[in-house]
């Protein structure tokens, strides 16, 4: 594998259910993001880790919660989600939190 | 707030046919401005960092400029394959957060 994956590529899931969406890198970076990008609208960034601290959180609604083993993982946990979260989330790294940043190719979540 | 527009938002060229995008951005201290492109169900895929006003980069038949206030993707001749959607983005000084513009769609025509 190289560059950012991200697993599963599609998922469907009811507003009662728990699911969880995994990123990997395996570029050796130390910054890692989840972004929302909705349909008509612009990349939203959620979370930021860096050196597995968390360091960004725009007021992102609790029930999506994130979390970051290492530097190379990531997961977005979710539970109890509305239809309006429905979208790509998508992951990226960066060698740091001040650097470009590399795209894995998101996951199509729609609740139902 | 730090803002980024970006214009037009959709923008057909006959193939060979030159134009550029505008990336319009307010931001309190400027750390660096990025040019992404994104193909329909992928990820972003990076292009360009500009750190400075007067700053240019160039990749194939792109090219990006920055003023104080502005950024330009220029597209020389562009070829069907250049279609896709252009991102722009800025990171303040001192912050951790990206924010992004809306883009812009290109379609380049054969």
């Amino acid at each position: 594998e190289t560059g950012v994956t991200q697993t599963p590529r599609h998922l469907v899931m009811g507003m009662t259910n728990k699911k969880s969406l995994k990123c990997e890198q395996h570029l050796g970076h130390n910054a890692m993001y989840w972004y929302k990008q909705s349909a008509k609208k612009p990349l939203e960034l959620m979370f930021v880790y860096s050196l597995e601290e968390r360091v960004e959180n725009n007021s992102v609604p609790s029930r999506f919660s994130p979390e970051c083993p290492n530097s190379s993982h990531l997961f977005l946990h979710l539970h109890t989600l509305q239809p309006e979260d429905s979208a790509l989330y998508l992951c990226a790294s960066s060698a740091a939190a001040t650097y470009e940043q590399y795209f894995g190719p998101g996951t199509r979540l729609t609740v139902t | 707030e730090d803002q980024v527009t970006q214009s037009p938002e959709a923008l057909r060229l006959q193939e060979g046919e030159s134009s550029s995008l505008n990336c319009s951005y307010t931001v309190s201290g400027l750390r660096g401005l990025f040019w992404y492109r994104q193909d329909p169900g992928k990820g972003p895929e990076f292009l360009f960092t500009l750190y400075s006003a007067g700053e240019e980069k160039e990749k194939e038949r792109l090219k990006a400029t920055l003023t104080k206030k502005e950024s330009f993707l220029h597209i020389t001749a562009p070829k069907p394959e250049d279609s896709a959607t252009y991102l722009c983005a800025v990171q303040a000084a001192g912050g951790q957060n990206f924010v992004f513009g809306p883009g812009t769609r290109l379609s380049v025509l054969p």
